[in-house]
């Protein structure tokens, strides 16, 4: 199946800074990317929904200048907690879908704890 | 309503027992039904398609019934390495994002 890489699989940064995770499919051009969060012992939350090239989309209740989210290629997202704070410590997975199917592949996910 | 519910579990199964779970969807625009299993603190990983006329992958069977708006998985001869969180998701298809259920936990007991 086609192959979407999570990057960093873990991070650990203090109150107030920021912390970029990159999403990129190595094998098929991702037209949409997804990006969710999970508490523990909960479901995945949709965030966000980008399409390459435009502003994405935010799930309601999702601060879009909190996490900023770039799609500038195909093959590549970025997901941006901005002054991150320990209530944002939490696992946050991409899934990336082209045009072809409705299946979406995940990235590996990233788990961030703030402290 | 919630869009797509499941029974939380946990399913306490002893090990080459069939079991068996479903998962409601409220979207009758519903397109696509997939099986995904997660693992502790991993992501999740699609285990199967949901196909209208039912699919079967080795010991998993998943079936789709539209009227009644709802999937089902079995797992047949069950071992201890199935043990994991079964999440049911739905999409309308397109660049729709996915809707998850919060799963069902399964554990397989020796």
């Amino acid at each position: 199946g086609a192959v979407v890489s999570q990057h960093p699989s873990r991070v650990i940064c203090k109150s107030g800074t920021s912390v970029k995770i990159e999403c990129r499919s190595l094998d098929f051009q991702a037209t949409t990317m997804f990006w969710y969060r999970q508490f523990p012992k909960q479901s995945l939350m949709l965030m966000a929904t980008s399409n390459e090239g435009s502003k994405a989309t935010y799930e309601q209740g999702v601060e879009k200048d909190k996490f900023l989210i770039n799609h500038a290629s195909l093959t590549l997202s970025t997901l941006t907690v901005t002054s991150a704070h320990p209530e944002d410590s939490s696992f946050y997975i991409c899934s990336a879908a082209g045009t072809e199917n409705t299946e979406a592949f995940f990235g590996q996910g990233t788990r961030l704890t703030v402290v | 309503r919630k869009e797509v519910e499941q029974d939380p579990g946990p399913f306490n199964v002893p090990e080459g027992a069939t079991v068996a779970f479903n998962c409601t969807y409220s979207n009758s625009a519903s397109q696509s039904f997939f099986w995904y299993r997660q693992d502790c603190r991993k992501e999740p990983k699609l285990l199967m398609s949901v196909y209208s006329s039912g699919n079967e992958d080795g010991r998993f069977t998943a079936q789709l019934n539209r009227a009644s708006q709802y999937i089902s998985l079995l797992i047949r001869d069950s071992k201890l390495s199935d043990s994991a969180t079964y999440l049911c998701v739905v999409t309308r298809g397109g660049a729709d994002g996915l809707t998850f259920g919060k799963g069902t936990h399964l554990i397989i007991q020796p």
